[in-house]
């Protein structure tokens, strides 16, 4: 199926210190996601973003979180700074519709 | 908002056996309906999608049945063999748009013995 790559696929870093992931979607895809998931616990949605704009958010996508997608190139998410509690995998996923394909997440340590 | 509830959380079979997971959800707007696999330090793969239209879908081994009037949705898969061992996780919309967020159930970490 199609395929979403993420970079990297692990990070570690100090509290207070800013983080960009990146996420390379499926090349004709419109729309992109963020997700969250603490280990043990449910994935949980941060974003979603569409013709250069954020078009829903949830409460978890603190003040410190930003995502672009500059020219096409990677759709990141910036966490600055960063939180003890923002350590978790980070799911990107690219739809064209309503199918969303996900990439295998970055594992964020904030020490 | 939507709440999703997914069971058993641990499910062990023997090859050839059927796997049986379910997933409850509390909107009656939901009208998409999502099962993923992943495999350790993999991405989510998807292995079905479901619109509020259809009942009962089939696919490779995989049966989908979805109940709107008990808001369930549930996944058997037929014939387990040990590549099947992997977490499951149910996915709902409300897709009221296409970029509608999908909310998860907890997942179901599936081992298949040979």
């Amino acid at each position: 199926g199609p395929k979403v790559l993420q970079i990297p696929s692990h990070q570690i870093i100090d509290m207070g210190q800013m983080v960009t992931l990146n996420c390379d979607p499926v090349s004709n895809h419109l729309y992109f996601y963020w997700y969250k998931q603490i280990l043990g616990q449910q994935m949980e949605f941060l974003v979603n973003f569409y013709n250069g704009k954020v078009m829903e958010k949830s409460k978890l996508f603190k003040d410190q979180f930003s995502v672009e997608r500059p020219d096409g190139s990677y759709f990141t998410l910036k966490i600055q700074p960063t939180a003890l509690e923002d350590s978790a995998v980070y799911f990107c996923a690219s739809s064209l519709e309503y199918e969303q394909y996900f990439g295998p997440g970055t594992r964020l340590t904030v020490l | 908002g939507e709440q999703v509830e997914q069971r058993p959380p641990h499910l062990s079979v023997r090859e050839g056996d059927s796997a049986f997971i379910i997933c409850t959800y509390t909107d009656s707007a939901t009208a998409y309906f999502y099962w993923y696999k992943q495999e350790p330090g993999a991405g989510l793969q998807l292995l079905m999608s479901v619109f509020s239209n259809v009942d009962r879908k089939e696919e490779q081994g995989l049966t989908v049945l979805l109940n709107k009037k008990d808001k369930r949705l549930s996944l058997n898969l037929t014939a387990a063999h040990p590549g099947d061992s992997a977490v499951y996780f149910c996915a709902v919309s409300i897709a009221s748009s296409s970029f509608s967020k999908l909310v998860f159930g907890q997942g179901t970490s599936l081992s298949v013995v040979p």
